[in-house]
């Protein structure tokens, strides 16, 4: 199963907006409406940001939202912050017999 | 409050085995699905094995079937991982990850330990 596609870099600067896509396939994200998203600052653990798409655990900002158009989940960060500046995966529920495909990454830089 | 620990991580020879144990602690564990996670140096994050609740259901990456065992002790709170045959593409973070209550299917993994390092090499 391979990863699936995420840019590798996305850039903005303090206040702007950006959006981080995440491409898969009908068997897993577009088959499923069961795409997480994760934060991870360097040397730390993954934070889960979203959850079912579009759905935010408590306590994560409301800057950070999610969608989804066929094949490919969406992560949007509004109001920029440098504290936003991380790696950045979604991950996508694929059936009883691959379970979990995670993206390839992305590198979120605040200019 | 809700924690999750991992220990057991460690130099090991090719061909070698190494058990992870992950301590969970401020949460009902026997109700919640678990997961590891790893990610090898400079890379992205690899789902590795999931433990349903009861332990009935188990599923393995590719990459480890066959050489990996997932387990839980509801009794002691704590998940384990079974690692045998190791390689150097085994090297990595090992983060053992929290997922659904049980009746819940939203496949998150919304709590993470801080990570147990496994080395591979001669």
């Amino acid at each position: 199963q391979s990863a699936l596609t995420q840019p590798a870099s996305v850039s903005g600067s303090p206040g702007q907006s950006i959006t981080i896509s995440c491409t898969g396939t009908s068997s897993d994200v577009g088959g499923f409406n069961l795409v997480s998203w994760y934060q991870q600052h360097p040397g730390k653990a993954p934070k889960l940001l979203i959850y079912e798409g579009s759905k935010r655990p408590s306590g994560v900002s409301i800057r950070f939202s999610g969608s989804k158009s066929g094949n490919t989940a969406s992560l949007t960060i509004s109001g920029l912050q440098a504290e936003d500046e991380a790696d950045y995966y979604c991950c996508s529920f694929a059936g009883r017999s691959i379970f979990y495909v995670f993206g390839s990454g992305t590198k979120v830089a605040v200019l | 409050e809700v924690q999750l620990v991992e220990s057991g991580g460690g130099l090991v020879h090719p061909g070698g085995s190494l058990r992870l144990s992950c301590a969970a602690s401020g949460f009902p564990f026997s109700s919640y699905s678990m997961d590891w996670v790893r990610q090898a140096p400079g890379r992205g994050l690899e789902w590795v094995s999931y433990i349903s609740t009861t332990s009935e259901t188990i599923y393995y990456a590719d990459s480890v079937k066959g050489r990996f065992t997932i387990s839980r002790d509801n009794a002691k709170n704590s998940l384990y991982l079974q690692m045998n045959s190791l390689t150097a593409e085994d090297t990595a973070v090992y983060y053992c990850a929290r997922g659904d209550l049980v009746g819940s299917y939203s496949h998150a993994m919304d709590v993470w330990g801080q990570g147990t390092t496994v080395t591979v090499s001669s």
